[in-house]
């Protein structure tokens, strides 16, 4: 099974401030990744998949980057909407596994 | 567009059983799987299983092969999860997501209470 870790736990930022987020899999998964945001009470929601390409209606402000085994997810000038918890996961081998989360926080 | 609808909230004792169902609409069920996705209270997302949208092949996690079966019915283009011998620590959210092979989209999640 292949181990998703993702940092930091919990992240503290300001509105209009830059959220770096990154995700580290145990094992080379190419560009097999996505990101998913999930705010309280909702089910979680594409952002990201193949490591980079935004998911349809997701906003400019997030990009993905990476290959192998470190990942990053960017959120640039951070809106009230964007304070969340995220979650990486891979998609090269079952089980599909997924990060514990980050969660993004108003500072 | 695309919608996953899921069953209402469930109690059940230890021991017993709870089925799940994932409504779709908006796209040709038979051209994705169907993947189930559960999380306990204040914790991370657990994968569980796949079911393919045509010939009911599956793919379960370890951890719950001989408790848990996945199947379709395309006439009503309907997912079911279903789990048994319930413990309390079964007790969580449980997702259905369109797998594309990324999730995407999900459905509003179903919580599963399990008490002894």
């Amino acid at each position: 099974e292949i181990v998703m870790t993702q940092s930091p736990a919990t992240l503290s930022v300001s509105p209009g401030e830059r959220a770096t987020l990154s995700c580290r899999a145990s094992q080379s998964i190419g560009i097999n990744l996505a990101w998913y945001q999930q705010k309280p009470g909702q089910a979680p929601r594409l952002l990201i998949y193949g490591a980079s390409t935004r998911a349809t209606g997701v906003p400019a402000r997030f990009s993905g980057s990476g290959s192998g085994t470190e990942f990053t997810l960017t959120v640039t000038s951070l809106q009230s909407e964007d304070f969340a918890l995220y979650f990486c996961q891979q998609f090269t081998n079952w089980p599909k596994t997924f990060g514990q989360g980050t969660r993004v926080e108003f500072k | 567009q695309v919608h996953l609808v899921q069953s209402g909230a469930e109690v059940k004792k230890s021991g017993a059983s709870v089925k799940v169902s994932c409504k779709t609409s908006g796209y040709t069920f038979i051209n994705y799987g169907i993947s189930w996705v559960r999380q306990a209270p204040g914790h991370g997302l657990e994968w569980m299983g796949w079911i393919s949208g045509h010939n009911n092949i599956t793919n379960y996690a370890q951890k719950f092969q001989g408790r848990l079966t996945l199947t379709t019915d395309t006439s009503t283009r309907t997912a079911y999860m279903d789990l048994r011998s319930l413990r309390s620590d079964d007790t969580a959210v449980y997702y259905c997501a369109r797998d594309t092979t990324w999730f995407d989209p999900w459905g509003q999640g179903t919580l599963v209470t399990v008490s002894s």
